[in-house]
């Protein structure tokens, strides 16, 4: 079985500062994808960001970034210049196999 | 925009009663995937359809049940509803047909449910 673990419930950063959502993943196979989705106030599932685990390069989307350590199955997602508008819910996901499995989700909330 | 179409995207209703939520995927997707959502709580999966067929089956209750039509298209119908079943009930599509499977889940709107 597949489990992703986000040890962080609720997390506060200010606006403009960096912060960092940690996910890690238990997985027995060796090729699979993961993701990072947000969900703000109005509840839309919008995906951040994607990595393929054969990928050992870092994924990166304009102010998001992720470190994918895949030895430790680790895979933390970095919010930089944090605005307003990134305070949502944030869910990692990991997926192979046509399953998905998602975290519990860490609330993010920006302060102005 | 998605391009995964949820109707309706709000229901109220009263206990015991039944509904069906419907999801139109993307073009092209031949997978459905049905999460259930209770406030501020994660996404419960309940149940995965591939090109008609159940894939995968998740904390679904009895009560529930889906399909996924030749067209492609998925319902999921709750019956004898409890006010527990109140919640945002997400479809989401994947696996384009002919295409490179990205691994990308694509989500609709939600349909929100209130059981009073």
């Amino acid at each position: 079985a597949q489990t992703v673990t986000q040890s962080q419930p609720e997390m506060s950063v200010q606006e403009a500062e960096t912060v960092t959502l940690s996910c890690t993943y238990d997985t027995s196979e060796n090729n699979y994808y993961l993701f990072w989705y947000k969900q703000p106030p109005s509840r839309q599932m919008i995906l951040v960001i994607r990595q393929e685990a054969y990928k050992q390069q870092n994924a990166t989307e304009n102010r998001f970034s992720v470190n994918f350590q895949k030895a430790a199955k680790s895979f933390s997602l970095k919010i930089s210049d944090s605005q307003l508008g990134d305070t949502a819910m944030y869910f990692c996901a990991i997926y192979n196999f046509n399953k998905f499995y998602f975290g519990s989700g860490t609330k993010l909330n920006v302060k102005p | 925009d998605s391009g995964v179409t949820q109707t309706p995207k709000h229901l109220i209703t009263a206990t015991g009663q039944r509904v069906t939520l419907r999801c139109s995927p993307r073009s092209g997707d031949l997978s459905v995937y049905w999460y259930q959502q209770s406030l501020d709580q994660g996404l419960q999966f309940l149940i995965q359809y591939y090109n008609g067929e159940e894939r995968a089956k998740g904390n679904i209750l009895e009560r529930f049940s889906a399909q996924q039509f030749p067209d492609l298209h998925s319902e999921l119908n709750l019956s004898s509803l409890e006010l527990g079943d109140s919640a945002l009930y997400f479809c989401a599509s994947s696996l384009p047909r002919g295409l490179a499977n990205t691994g990308e889940l694509f989500f609709g709107e939600g349909s929100r449910l209130t059981v009073l």
